[in-house]
């Protein structure tokens, strides 16, 4: 199986931060890499797919890059409905694995 | 629009089983997968299996091959998730989620609302 680790595993910003999430898998995925958010007591919410893809409806300030093992997640200005966990996952085999999260909440 | 309803709350003894369900609504059931997520209290998420709408087969994770039974009912659009022996350890969220692909990356755009199930004597 794909081991996804994500780095930091929390950190705290405030409004209008620049916030970068890192997520590294065990192998080469190409670009076969997804991003989560997730609040308390929802279901995840697909940010971005194939590591920089902009999901429909997400805001621009989301933004992801990277390809083969390494990949980030960045929020260009946080705003205050963006703090949540951030989950990556790998989508190049099965079992689709997700990172650990990072938790981004109010410094 | 794509719709997945579970199943209600479930308290369970140890040693017990469970069964969740997944009712799909809006698209086409059996042109798309189902995966289980599951995710303990505080902590990530974790895949647990895949199912085909189309044909019924599946794919389990090594840590509950054996324990979990995913199957579906395509006159009912409705996919169930079994998971028996029940632990402590097994309380958790447990998600249905329609697969998608866009640009040949398998997606997980729409989820169920979860289903809490606790396991306690």
């Amino acid at each position: 199986d794909i081991q996804m680790t994500q780095s930091p595993s929390s950190l705290s910003a405030s409004v209008g931060d620049r916030v970068t999430i890192t997520c590294r898998a065990s192998q080469g995925i190409s670009t076969s890499l997804n991003w989560y958010q997730q609040k308390p007591g929802k279901a995840p919410n697909l940010l971005i797919y194939a590591a920089s893809s902009l999901q429909s409806g997400v805001p621009l300030r989301f933004s992801g890059s990277g390809s083969g093992t390494d990949f980030t997640l960045t929020i260009s200005s946080l705003q205050s409905e963006d703090f949540a966990t951030y989950y990556c996952q790998q989508s190049y085999n099965s079992p689709r694995t997700f990172g650990p999260g990072t938790k981004v909440d109010i410094k | 629009q794509v719709q997945l309803v579970q199943s209600g709350p479930e308290v369970k003894k140890p040693g017990a089983s469970v069964k969740v369900s997944c009712k799909a609504s809006g698209y086409t059931f059996t042109n798309y997968g189902f995966t289980w997520v599951r995710q303990a209290p505080g902590q990530g998420l974790e895949w647990m299996g895949w199912i085909s709408a189309y044909n019924g087969n599946t794919h389990f994770a090594q840590n509950l091959q054996g324990r979990v039974t995913l199957t579906r009912d395509t006159s009912t659009s409705t996919v169930y998730m079994e998971l028996r022996s029940l632990r402590s350890d097994d309380t958790a969220v447990y998600y249905c989620v329609r697969e998608s692909e866009l640009f040949g990356v398998i997606i997980f755009a729409y989820w169920g609302q979860g289903t809490l199930v606790i396991v306690s004597s």
